[in-house]
């Protein structure tokens, strides 16, 4: 059981380069998220899935793209990457109820674009 | 001004000492709180969940909220070597399942040395 799985682990760019983040679950929930972390700033959503055929922009979401192309999968496409965008990038499934209720990470996706 | 303050750390103690962590926050709005950890080079963990005000006590950690203050804290008791990772607080006006209105604080380091 893998829970969330995020690929690559590391990505090195040149400006103006474009890539895709990929992450998969086995959890089967609805909700999945991709954020990102930087030094000072926390944890920034860039966008989401409440469900299989939708997706919302976070607080982020420019020069980012994302695609949910099953229940399993939410990828986020740089389209052409900058420098600002060098971040460590973490996939999330929410998962529980009321209280019980939390996001599932991945193990992130350490990203520099030179 | 952020919406949610964390002093960034990092936070040095000896093993067994008792950790106080801390956020404020300036939204009244605010009513779930949560506390994640993450270890170096992994994505977070949902560490302890609580709403409105009062304690919440889960083995050796307590979490504390005092709305009137507008002020979290995480306490871990006998702390030990495993504990040092990064601890981030995070909150949310409603527990409708909408994780998209997460707010994060943007994490304390701790370090327990032996």
């Amino acid at each position: 059981n893998a829970g969330v799985t995020q690929t690559p682990k590391f990505q090195v760019l040149k400006t103006g380069q474009s890539m895709t983040l990929q992450c998969a679950q086995d959890m089967n929930h609805n909700s999945m998220y991709w954020y990102r972390q930087d030094p000072g700033m926390g944890l920034r959503l860039i966008y989401y899935s409440a469900s299989e055929g939708t997706t919302d922009k976070g607080e982020v979401p420019n020069g980012y793209n994302v695609s949910r192309l099953n229940k399993r999968e939410f990828s986020l496409r740089l389209e052409s990457a900058a420098p600002s965008q060098t971040s460590v990038y973490f996939c999330a499934v929410r998962g529980g109820t009321g209280t019980n209720e939390k996001l599932f990470f991945g193990s992130g996706t350490q990203l520099s674009v030179l | 001004q952020k919406e949610v303050e964390q002093d960034p750390g990092p936070l040095s103690v000896p093993e067994g000492a008792i950790v106080s962590l801390n956020c404020t926050y300036s939204n009244s709005a605010f009513q779930y709180f949560m506390w994640y950890r993450q270890y170096s080079r992994k994505g977070p963990e949902l560490l302890m969940y609580t709403y409105s005000s009062g304690n919440k006590e889960d083995g050796r950690f307590t979490a504390q909220v005092d709305k009137s203050s507008k002020y979290i804290s995480l306490f871990i008791r006998d702390s030990q070597p495993s504990d040092s990772a990064t601890y981030l607080c995070a909150m949310t006006v409603s527990n409708t399942g909408t994780a998209s209105k997460l707010t994060f604080g943007t994490g304390t380091r701790l370090q327990v040395t032996l």
